[in-house]
């Protein structure tokens, strides 16, 4: 398809187990970001990949969380150990960067839930 | 610390009339708006945006108004149609070019027939 791809959709685990989502940027974008979503809460930035440079972690909200994006495609956003508060939305967007300013293009997320 | 503020969760209006839903802004330092529209189980979609040197912008049935000096921006949709019925979210973000968006938390839409 052309737009942003998650996987899974749905994610129910267990408290302490890790979780690995998957997320399929639209072709030819550079930048690539997360965000999650919390119960009645709006959309929170987790982390953000941009071309070859470092990413910017000042999201994660522990050391729990982590993100790589291999080959400058597909990203994974993995938590240890999880916890009851992971529990949320997890959304993946991407955008063209071509030195002006730029839409966020977001997938469907993948809907974590913590037992 | 909420930098971006939605103060209402959520608005009703009739179809064919205009709805206006509002955000505000506390850092002086975003310079790029954007405007997401939200369905259940779904990812949000881009809706229109504007740069910090223009007042207006439109697209169709979407207007998306900014005032700096009052840290403020609007939408307005007109006609509104029952299909419109969503979560809206303002976002905005520092850098000129992609950056991390900061989020409000979002106004209910619902268009009544």
């Amino acid at each position: 398809g052309a737009g942003v791809s998650q996987s899974p959709s749905n994610k129910v685990t267990e408290k302490g187990k890790d979780v690995e989502l998957r997320c399929d940027p639209i072709s030819g974008h550079t930048a690539l970001y997360w965000y999650r979503q919390s119960l009645g809460q709006g959309l929170e930035f987790l982390i953000y990949f941009q071309g070859n440079s470092a990413p910017d972690k000042s999201g994660l909200p522990s050391d729990r969380f982590s993100a790589e994006r291999t080959g400058g495609s597909v990203s994974t956003l993995t938590i240890q150990r999880t916890q009851q508060e992971d529990s949320a939305v997890y959304l993946c967007a991407s955008s063209l960067v071509h030195g002006s300013n730029q839409p966020q293009h977001f997938g469907d997320g993948t809907r974590l839930s913590i037992l | 610390d909420q930098q971006v503020k939605q103060n209402s969760p959520s608005l009703s209006v009739q179809e064919g009339r205009i709805s206006i839903l509002n955000c505000d802004y506390t850092n002086s330092m975003f310079d790029y708006f954007l405007w997401y529209k939200k369905y259940p189980a779904e990812g949000p979609t881009f809706l229109i945006s504007i740069s910090s040197i223009k007042d207006k912008n439109e697209d169709g049935r979407f207007t998306v108004f900014l005032n700096k000096s009052a840290k403020h921006l609007s939408l307005h949709i007109v006609p509104s149609q029952p299909g419109d019925s969503a979560v809206y979210f303002c976002a905005a973000s520092e850098a000129g070019t992609a950056s991390k968006l900061t989020f409000g938390t979002g106004t209910r839409l619902q268009v009544t027939l």
